[in-house]
């Protein structure tokens, strides 16, 4: 069984939509990355999350420890969002390792 | 703005070919990390480093070593290529303690033919 799974997997959806992908874990952390890739591959850092709630923009990401999830949204979808976005887990301290969830691709129709 | 950047975005090799890929930070990160990354599987961890000459296996070394001469400066070597290592290399670097971001290079896509 994976640690952590992502869904969905796939989304699709109009300019303007607003967009949740989720992220769950089996096991315990002391933080969540969500993390984008743009096509062509380079890997940008949205957020690290260790409780509570974060804003960035349109981008927000949130985490409830005890349920082991965590969420992120974006509000007012742009082309431009079209990506594929990947929650990672640091498993605790000690542990200089992130485990990764398979990511989930976004394409966002103008 | 830190700046992990990678020897070269795209690469073509023969099987059985020695192959080097550079990876180099400018943040003074004690941590760098080699991924490899391929469709359905998600990133893979193939080597960390946590220090000059340290180095750690992650969850699939097989076929690879590396190399940390230098803090900045993290190596990926395939001995000897094999078509099954066609992938997308990925180098990322972060400070330490623990709770800092990770940063990542812009990949390198290797094609081993």
């Amino acid at each position: 069984k994976n640690e952590v799974e992502q869904s969905p997997q796939n989304l699709t959806a109009q300019e303007g939509e607003f967009i949740t992908i989720n992220c769950s874990y089996s096991v315990g952390i002391s933080a969540l990355h969500w993390l984008q890739q743009h096509p062509g591959g380079g890997i940008v850092s949205l957020f690290m999350l260790s409780s509570g709630k974060k804003k960035h923009g349109r981008l927000i990401a949130t985490i409830n420890i005890q349920e082991k999830h965590s969420s992120l949204h974006i509000t007012a979808s742009h082309p431009r969002d079209s990506a594929v976005y990947i929650c990672a887990l640091h498993l605790g301290f000690g542990n200089e390792k992130l485990t990764f969830g398979t990511g989930t691709r976004l394409t966002i129709i103008p | 703005d830190v700046k992990v950047t990678q020897s070269s975005r795209y690469l073509v090799k023969r099987t059985g070919e020695k192959v080097f890929l550079e990876c180099v930070q400018d943040m003074d990160h004690e941590n760098m990390f080699w991924y490899r990354q391929d469709p359905g599987l998600g990133l893979r961890l193939i080597y960390f480093s946590y220090d000059v000459k340290m180095k750690e296996k992650g969850d699939i070394p097989e076929g690879y070593s590396v190399s940390r001469e230098k803090k900045e400066r993290f190596s990926l070597i395939l001995e000897s290529a094999s078509t099954n290592q066609t992938s997308m290399y990925l180098c990322a670097s972060r400070a330490r303690p623990i709770l800092y971001e990770q940063y990542f290079g812009p990949g390198t896509r290797l094609t081993v033919t």
